[in-house]
């Protein structure tokens, strides 16, 4: 089964707004990234958070990550619409190897 | 630097049948991930190669197999295909010497199954 589960599974938003989306995970970790994906095609990564990290930012995005509750967040500032895509976050669950487990994933669809 | 190369990028077997898939991977990358994606499953993880060894497996039967050259590219392979195996198979290179964690992925192998 998957390691994460994502929340909300898809979001609409008009172009401008802010868009956040949130990871929960089910064990320890290393490391939490969020990955970008258009359509069909591959995963690009977004952004790392370390475990002993409890923000991040790049850029136009901004990562949270509370290991007590075993969650992250992804806000998206003044979303445009090419940040159309699905997201989804993915965690080593302590490995530290390259077998990651993504999560559900959040559909964003943003309105010009 | 070029990207993560996968080929075939789309295919369609029959059910029974064997199929390969190959990935290039960034130069300078010695680890391949494979991720098998489908609507109801979502991301899987494979299996893992690096320098020529399988180094990680997900929970996969073994019609699923795969093995890296002494160049890092690596290929995948299921056999007896099952409607079920269709998916976007991704393949990720990943460089020993970064520490970011970070997966580069290719654009997929879209595998249908009829």
């Amino acid at each position: 089964s998957q390691q994460g589960e994502e929340d909300p599974q898809a979001l609409s938003i008009q172009e401008g707004e802010n868009a956040t989306m949130n990871c929960s995970y089910k064990t320890s970790i290393n490391n939490l990234q969020w990955y970008r994906q258009n359509s069909g095609r591959g995963l690009v990564h977004l952004i790392l958070i370390r475990s002993n990290e409890r923000e991040k930012h790049s850029g136009r995005l901004r990562v949270t990550l509370d290991t007590s509750k075993k969650s992250s967040s992804l806000l998206i500032t003044a979303s445009r619409a090419a940040d159309t895509a699905s997201y989804f976050c993915a965690t080593d669950a302590g490995t530290g190897a390259n077998n990651l487990f993504f999560g559900t994933g959040t559909r964003l669809t943003v309105i010009p | 630097k070029a990207g993560v190369t996968q080929t075939p990028r789309y295919l369609i077997k029959t059910r029974g049948q064997q199929v390969t898939l190959s990935c290039s991977p960034i130069s300078g990358h010695r680890s391949v991930s494979w991720y098998q994606q489908t609507p109801g499953q979502g991301l899987q993880f494979l299996f893992e190669y690096f320098s020529e060894t399988q180094r990680n497996k997900g929970n996969f039967p073994g019609r699923f197999s795969g093995r890296q050259f002494s160049n890092s590219r690596s290929e995948m392979n299921v056999s007896t295909l099952e409607l079920g195996d269709s998916a976007l198979y991704l393949c990720a290179s990943s460089s020993p010497a970064s520490n970011t964690g970070e997966l580069f992925f290719g654009e997929g192998s879209r595998l249908t199954v009829l």
